[in-house]
């Protein structure tokens, strides 16, 4: 079965301070990977999403992530965080073997303080 | 505003009681997934449907049920309900039934509260 990790369940960063979320996961298979991100009160977002190519990918609001195959990881970036950064990270994997089922990871809280 | 519409937001109701929780949605999308958010369980996959049909299921409760109508809205219906079951239940849709995109559009929840 598909497991997602996400190491850091809370962050608290300063403005201006570079973030770095850790997602790891157990598939083995081809995989479409993903950051979702959930502001306070409101739905899931997509942030960015990786299927195939360059392993960078740069997503929204100068969020990127980077596709490491041999770590089974796919960890989020921003150089320089603002207050408004401040919500629910969840990493996403789903198998294409497996079909249209997205697995999340258990989220990692992050706050901004200005 | 993603597209997806759930109803009610905010639900409050006792052990033992039914729900049925509603979602509409994107224009054009077929298929439609319900997630659960528990502080303990994360974002668990409950069940998808595709144009009227069960496509997948998750870990979803027999207690728990859901399906998708001929105007693609669905329900999912949570019966005998245990103080457990407090959660945000998403909904979500996507254009497909399966395939390698797997982006989903979420709902704003409904949160439930089992007292």
């Amino acid at each position: 079965a598909q497991s997602v990790s996400q190491h850091n369940h809370h962050v608290i960063l300063s403005e201006a301070a570079s973030l770095e979320l850790g997602c790891n996961y157990s598939y083995g298979g081809t995989v479409n990977l993903f950051w979702y991100v959930q502001y306070p009160g409101q739905h899931l977002q997509l942030l960015l999403k990786y299927f195939s190519g360059d392993p960078l990918v740069k997503g929204i609001k100068g969020f990127e992530a980077e596709f490491i195959k041999s770590k089974f990881s796919f960890n989020l970036r921003k150089p320089s965080v603002q207050w408004s950064d401040t919500a629910e990270y969840f990493c996403a994997v789903n198998a294409r073997a497996a079909g249209n089922k997205l697995t999340f990871g258990g989220g990692t809280r992050v706050l901004v303080k200005p | 505003d993603s597209g997806v519409t759930q109803t009610p937001k905010h639900l409050i109701t006792a052990t033992g009681q039914r729900v049925t929780l509603r979602c509409s949605p994107r224009s054009g999308d077929l298929s439609v997934y319900w997630y659960q958010q528990s502080l303990d369980q994360g974002l668990q996959f409950l069940i998808q449907y595709y144009n009227g049909e069960e496509r997948a299921k998750g870990n979803i409760l027999e207690r728990f049920s859901a399906q998708q109508f001929p105007d693609l809205h669905s329900e999912l219906n949570l019966s005998s309900l245990e103080l457990g079951d407090s959660a945000l239940y998403f909904c979500a849709s996507s254009p497909l039934a399966g395939g390698n995109t797997g982006e989903l559009f979420f709902g704003e929840g409904s949160r439930l509260t089992v007292l």
